[in-house]
């Protein structure tokens, strides 16, 4: 089935660092890739997304490119913000099942 | 804006009660999810429906059972609340095409004692 893998965290950075939070996946199909944000005591927000290959997904800063050739989207940002601390999932959909497929999560933390 | 309202922010329940988690979203979505969230598992679906009256198991089904009656509400059911089932619970909602993002609702964190 559909699978997402995305790197554990917590990813700890300082203020105006680079960000980078790994994301792969395994689907048949064509899926759409995702990424959502989840601030503390939230629900999950979209990010942002990409539906084929080469796409490049943006959002606030943050990007993320759809790599069919590495089967991976991993998200970026050039200069992060302690307002940026969250967790951040990659998802997901379209490949063998419409039902969205989320990785486990990645906790940002950004220090002043 | 699309909006999915969870009817609680936060609850507590006691063991062996029946609990009811109340999802309603508001731009005629054919596809709702319940999903739980717990640290280090990401997000476990527990039930979702493509339609009203519909309704498929998730990867945890044991100890809920859910309803849709109307398209825009989407109820899960703890049948009999155990300690094990004390989470934080996401409602979710889309359109019925393949391809587009799920919006969710700002989760419900129960509590079971």
């Amino acid at each position: 089935g559909d699978s997402v893998t995305q790197m554990e965290g917590p990813v700890t950075l300082s203020e105006e660092a680079f960000l980078t939070i790994n994301c792969t996946y395994t689907a048949t199909g064509y899926p759409s890739l995702f990424w959502y944000v989840q601030y503390p005591g939230e629900g999950l927000q979209l990010l942002l997304k990409a539906t084929k290959a080469d796409d490049k997904g943006s959002n606030k800063g943050f990007e993320a490119t759809y790599r069919k050739e590495t089967t991976s989207f991993h998200l970026e940002k050039g200069s992060v913000q302690v307002s940026d601390s969250a967790v951040y999932f990659c998802a997901l959909r379209g490949g063998g099942s419409y039902i969205p497929t989320f990785g486990r999560g990645t906790s940002l933390i950004v220090h002043p | 804006d699309v909006k999915v309202t969870q009817s609680s922010r936060y609850l507590v329940k006691r063991t062996g009660e029946k609990v009811f988690l109340e999802c309603v979203q508001d731009m005629d979505h054919e596809n709702m999810f319940w999903y739980r969230q717990d640290p280090g598992l990401g997000l476990r679906l527990i039930y979702f429906s493509y339609d009203v009256k519909m309704k498929e198991k998730g990867d945890i089904p044991e100890g809920y059972s859910v309803s849709r009656e109307k398209k825009e509400r989407f109820s899960l059911i703890l049948e009999s609340a155990s300690t094990n089932q004390t989470s934080m619970y996401l409602c979710a909602s889309s359109i019925g095409t393949l391809n587009t993002e799920a919006f969710f609702g700002q989760g419900t964190r129960l509590t079971v004692v």
